[in-house]
C-alpha cells in the first residue's frame, strides 16, 4: 500500500489559481471515483474539501475543486486566500477496499 | 452538535498494548462506516482501519494488520481500536472519523472528524 504520490509544497499569492497533483496507480486513484481531498491547519484536525473526485460537502467553497484523468487526480484552488494556507491531502479508495492518502502537499499564501 | 471524542492515548513500551475509544453523539452512530486514521509526529496522515455499521466488513492497513483490531458497540455509539504489539512506527496521533451519508448515501470521504488521541510507544 504505497501512498499517493503529491508535490511536497506549492505557493501561490492571494487571488491566484493554483492545482494540487495526486498520482496513485490502476488500484486505487485510476479504479473509481473515490478521490477525496482534505485540508489540515497545525494541530487541527483534516476537513473533507472534496470527495468522489468533484463533489463538495455541504459548507465547502466553490474556490475548491477536484478533477482526475486516468491514475491522476488535482484539486484546482481558485482566488487564493490567506485561509487556506495548510497542508492538503488527497485520498483514493482501493480495489483491496481498502483507503490510502497521499504524503501531502504544504501550501503556502504569499 | 455532531462530535466524535477519542480517548485511550498514551506512553506504552514497545511490545505492549493499548485500547483507544471513539465516542460519537450528535449523530445516529449505527449506519456509519467509521475509520481510524493516524499521523506519526511531523509526517502525513496513514489510514489504519475502517469498520462498517453492522461489523460485517472490517479492513486494515498492511502496517497494522494483526496487531491491531477495530470494533464498535453501536449500542453505546462507540468505536475502538486495540493496539497489540506496539512498534514505536505506530507512535502518532490517532483520529477516528466518520465516513460522509447525503440523503441516505454513503460516500468515501471523511467528514466528521474527532481532535485525536496520542499514542507513544518507546523502548
Amino acid at each position: 500500500q504505497s501512498a499517493l504520490t503529491q508535490p511536497a509544497s506549492v505557493s501561490g499569492s492571494p487571488g491566484q489559481s493554483i492545482t494540487i497533483s495526486c498520482i496513485g496507480t490502476s488500484s486505487d486513484v485510476g479504479a473509481y471515483n473515490y478521490v477525496s481531498w482534505y485540508l489540515q491547519h497545525p494541530g487541527k484536525a483534516p476537513k473533507l474539501l472534496i470527495f468522489d473526485v468533484t463533489s463538495r460537502p455541504s459548507g465547502v467553497s466553490n474556490r475548491f475543486s477536484g478533477s482526475k484523468s486516468g491514475n491522476t487526480a488535482s484539486l484546482t484552488i481558485s482566488g487564493l486566500q490567506a485561509a487556506d494556507e495548510g497542508d492538503y491531502y488527497c485520498s483514493s479508495y482501493t480495489t483491496r477496499s481498502t483507503r490510502v492518502f497521499g504524503g501531502g502537499t504544504k501550501l503556502t499564501v504569499l | 452538535e455532531v462530535q466524535l471524542v477519542e480517548s485511550g492515548g498514551g506512553l506504552v513500551k514497545s511490545g505492549g498494548s493499548l485500547r483507544l475509544s471513539c465516542a460519537a453523539s450528535g449523530f445516529t452512530f449505527s449506519p456509519y462506516t467509521m475509520n481510524w486514521v493516524r499521523q506519526a509526529p511531523g509526517k502525513g496522515l496513514e489510514w489504519v482501519s475502517s469498520i462498517n455499521g453492522r461489523s460485517n466488513y472490517i479492513y486494515y492497513a498492511d502496517s497494522v494488520k494483526g496487531r491491531f483490531t477495530v470494533s464498535r458497540d453501536n449500542a453505546k455509539n462507540s468505536l475502538y481500536l486495540q493496539m497489540n504489539s506496539l512498534r514505536a512506527e505506530d507512535t502518532a496521533v490517532y483520529y477516528c472519523a466518520r465516513d460522509l451519508a447525503v440523503a441516505g448515501r454513503y460516500f468515501y470521504g471523511m467528514d466528521v472528524w474527532g481532535q485525536g488521541t496520542t499514542v507513544t510507544a518507546s523502548s
